[in-house]
Formats: C-alpha cells, structure tokens, sequence
C-alpha cells in the first residue's frame, strides 16, 4: 500500500519562474494538507483541500500561492514569480475523512529558489 | 494561542537512557496530540498520539503523558537507541483538523 507520493522531490527554480509542486494521497484518502518548514523550524499549515474543494487555506500566502486538488489527478501547489524567501522543504499530508485526525506525510519537495 | 511551545531545542541522551520531551498549548479547544519523528531528508513519521480524555498512552517505548489542566504533555522513549537520533515533533489540532507544530527537538543518542 502505497504512502503519500510526493514529486519532484527536488526542485531549482530562479526567482520569478513558477513552481509546481504534486501530491498524491494514500490510496483511499480523500483529504490533502500542505504544511511548509523552513530551515530550522517547524511545519506551518499552508492549506486543507477535498476532491475539488478548498476547506481551508488560512495559512497561504494571499499572493503568488494557490493549490488545487482536482477530481482526477494529483493536488497541486503552485507558487508563482518564486522569490529566495519562497526556498523550503513542502510537505503534503493525507487522511481518509474529515473525521480523522491521523495524517501521514509524504517525503516532501525541497525547492531553492536561486 | 495557536501556539505549542516545545522544548527543549536539542537533547543527548546516552544509549538506555529515558529521552524526555514537553511541549505545552494555550488553546482549550485543541483534541489532538501528535507526535512525528523526522529524520533528515524525509517527511514526518506519525509516531504516537493522543486524545485529552487519557492522560497516558504507550506505544513500545514511547509513552505520551497528558496533563489537561497544566495543558502540557509529554513524550518519552524508554531504552532510547542510536536508531531514536532524529528530530521530534508535538502538534495539536481541533476541530479545523490543521496540524500546529511545535519547533522541534533534535534528539541524539550517544552508543
């Protein structure tokens, strides 16, 4: 049973190009997080999404950040116009139902923004 | 009050010994702790949780302690190991099932 599948898992960009970022969930799980941990500090939640909604994304930056979690296909987060402050490690969670609480975290994409 | 405040920042521990962690929250609406184990390049491991209605849980070697009225819970590793080394995680959540995590413990054993 596969975890949570995360790609690319590294990513170099130069500021002001766009950065895409995929998740895909275990299999079965229907809810997608996205948390972002800079270097030396802890994950800080970004977004919650469902099969092509968006529960909650009080933690994303208003500008340049947007994510979407398509009916078929993997959850995106999309970073445009990437700037140095935008360089971390993106870790995408999953869980089966709203109702549960566990989430299980994918091995991450690390973007540099040069 | 979103915050969960960890401590401490880095821990060594010989091999056998009790590694202690603690974090404490503010906001009462938080129903779920959370512990992750992360080594380096790789995402977060759930390692043991729990709900604020216990105040223990064991899991192998790895016992929560839940105080509800202090607001402050705890993780131990008994007969900690080199393979232990990594940087641990508490969070909390409620109702908005977002994970707050606290800043981290980098943990090492020394054989």
């Amino acid at each position: 049973n596969a975890g949570v599948m995360q790609n690319p898992r590294h990513l170099v960009r130069r500021r002001g190009q766009e950065a895409r970022l995929r998740c895909s969930p275990m299999k079965g799980h229907s809810h997608v997080y996205w948390y972002r941990q800079l270097p030396e500090e802890g994950l800080k939640f970004m977004v919650y999404l469902q099969k092509e909604n968006i529960i909650d994304e009080s933690g994303m930056p208003k500008e340049r950040f947007s994510a979407e979690f398509p009916k078929e296909g993997p959850s995106i987060l999309r970073i445009q116009q990437v700037v140095r402050g935008d360089s971390a490690a993106y870790f995408c969670a999953s869980s089966p139902t709203q109702f549960t609480y566990e989430q299980y975290f994918g091995p991450g994409t690390r973007l540099t923004v040069t | 009050q979103q915050q969960v405040k960890q401590s401490p920042q880095s821990l060594i521990v010989q091999k056998g010994g009790i590694s202690i962690i603690n974090c404490a929250y503010e906001n009462t609406a938080f129903d779920y702790f959370p512990w992750y184990q992360q080594f380096p390049g790789k995402g977060p491991a759930l390692l043991i949780a729990i709900r604020p209605d216990v105040s223990e849980k064991k899991e192998g070697r790895f016992t929560i302690s839940f105080n509800k009225s202090a607001k402050q819970f705890s993780l131990h590793i008994m007969d900690s190991q080199p393979g232990d080394s990594a940087t641990y995680f508490c969070a909390a959540s409620d109702a908005t099932n977002k994970l707050i995590f606290g800043t981290g413990t980098l943990l090492a054993v020394q054989p």
